[in-house]
């Protein structure tokens, strides 16, 4: 069973435009929700990251919004430039041990 | 600062002979390690964890062993490949709070 689920499988914005990708999950221990970044051929990078506190985290062109009472939280890229585009992964943990991962976005985002 | 080294980078390995892919973390002490194998265009699996010298956990029964001799050291083994072993395995590490993932090894199982 998939701890947690991502949507969509893959995403074409156009440069300048908002990419928004959802997650969702089930476990309410879930207290860390962190996304990840991976260009082809490299490990995933730590991009941003939220706690079940708050409803949203806003760290440059990347936001994430999180919704506790509906389980789901999101990442939120504005001004989408060529350079984004790759596979981003949700995760969540408890308490910083085992993290669990959705399934993946790519994203490519035209010029 | 952490560092992360995984090698070798790439390996292309025959059915049935064995594997050591060698992890090691530079930069801090004790952390949390992590296996993780994605299949092409997919996520992410965890295989293993270990929350310190000689203590792993086994997260999907299969012919891979992990094993940490050292502090800052994490080894995955087999005994003999399968074709279904091939993909791209993460090393990463933990400390105090979020993951960090190594470069990865690309390994192609013939």
């Amino acid at each position: 069973q998939q701890q947690v689920k991502q949507s969509p499988q893959s995403l074409i914005v156009q440069k300048g435009g908002i990419s928004i990708i959802n997650c969702a999950y089930e476990n309410t221990a879930f207290d860390y929700f962190p996304w990840y970044q991976q260009f082809p051929g490299k490990g995933p990078a730590l991009l941003i990251a939220i706690r079940p506190d708050v409803s949203e985290k806003k760290e440059g062109r990347f936001t994430i919004s999180f919704n506790k009472s509906a389980k789901q939280f999101s990442l939120h890229i504005m001004d989408s430039q060529p350079g984004d585009s790759a596979t981003y992964f949700c995760a969540a943990s408890v308490n910083f041990n085992k993290f669990y991962f959705g399934s993946g976005t790519k994203l490519n985002v035209k010029p | 600062s952490q560092t992360i080294h995984q090698w070798p980078a790439t390996l292309v390995q025959p059915v049935g002979s064995p594997l050591s892919l060698e992890c090691t973390v530079e930069g801090t002490s004790n952390p949390n390690l992590y296996w993780y194998r994605q299949a092409a265009g997919r996520g992410l699996q965890l295989l293993f964890y270990s929350v310190g010298i000689g203590q792993i956990s086994s997260e999907v029964p299969q012919n891979l062993s992990a094993s940490r001799p050292q502090d800052r050291q994490f080894i995955l083994s087999s005994k003999k490949l399968l074709l279904s072993d091939s993909g791209f395995y993460l090393c990463a590490w933990r400390g105090s709070g979020e993951q960090y993932f190594g470069p990865g090894t690309r390994l192609t199982v013939t």
